[in-house]
């Protein structure tokens, strides 16, 4: 059972260049997430996804794009990648309800020189 | 507005001795709460979570945590550390929606 996939794991991007990163749930669920963690500052959120279809912005989701392609995938794009984007980011499911258990996949390592 | 405050950015500990992890949660609704530890390289995993059942949370690897509505905390406890134990853990909030919202974390490390 793979869970939560994304890719790539780890990514250099020039500044201003783009890039998605790519996600993919096998476990039926609904609601998907981007988060992005750096030191100090856990995970904040940068936009989820409840339904196929809709999305929504989080705490962080200024210089970021989501796309809900369907119900097992969930997008992150990078218009025009920065330094302050350098991060880990982490795509996640779950079911609808808020006291159900988060997956989370196993990171994307991304650096902006 | 939801926020969680985990004192302590880092922990150590002794192979053997009490593990504690403060959680100290703000929220206008009964909120559920979650503990989830992140092992090197890795993404975060559940160890437990509180969704308005018992109190007090068991859950992996011997690790259990007590919801306490008067001093709005749900510190995560186990009795005696193992090297393995040696990660990062956040604890997290979420009210009637779907977003959960993360502490800054916790290193805990473990010395033998």
């Amino acid at each position: 059972n793979a869970g939560v996939t994304q890719t790539p794991k780890f990514q250099v991007l020039k500044t201003g260049q783009s890039m998605t990163l790519q996600c993919a749930q096998d476990m039926n669920h609904n609601s998907m997430y981007w988060y992005r963690q750096d030191p100090g500052m856990g995970l904040r959120l940068i936009y989820y996804s409840a339904s196929e279809g809709t999305t929504d912005k989080g705490e962080v989701p200024n210089g970021y794009n989501v796309s809900r392609l369907n119900k097992r995938e969930f997008s992150l794009r990078l218009e025009s990648a920065a330094p302050s984007q350098t991060s880990v980011y982490f795509c996640a499911s779950s079911e609808v309800h808020s006291g159900n258990t988060i997956y989370f996949g196993e990171g994307s390592w991304l650096t902006v020189v | 507005a939801q926020s969680v405050t985990q004192l302590g950015s880092h922990v150590s500990v002794s192979e053997g001795a009490l593990v504690l992890l403060r959680c100290n949660y703000s929220s206008s609704v009964p909120p559920y709460l979650f503990w989830y530890v992140q092992y090197p390289n890795q993404g975060l995993q559940l160890l437990l979570k509180y969704t308005s059942a018992a109190t007090l949370v068991k859950g992996i690897n011997g690790f259990e945590a007590e919801f306490k509505k008067s001093e709005t905390s749900f510190h995560l406890t186990k009795p005696s550390a193992h090297m393995s134990d040696a990660a990062e853990y956040f604890c997290a909030v979420s009210d009637q929606t779907d977003k959960l919202i993360f502490g800054t974390g916790t290193r805990l490390q473990v010395f033998p």
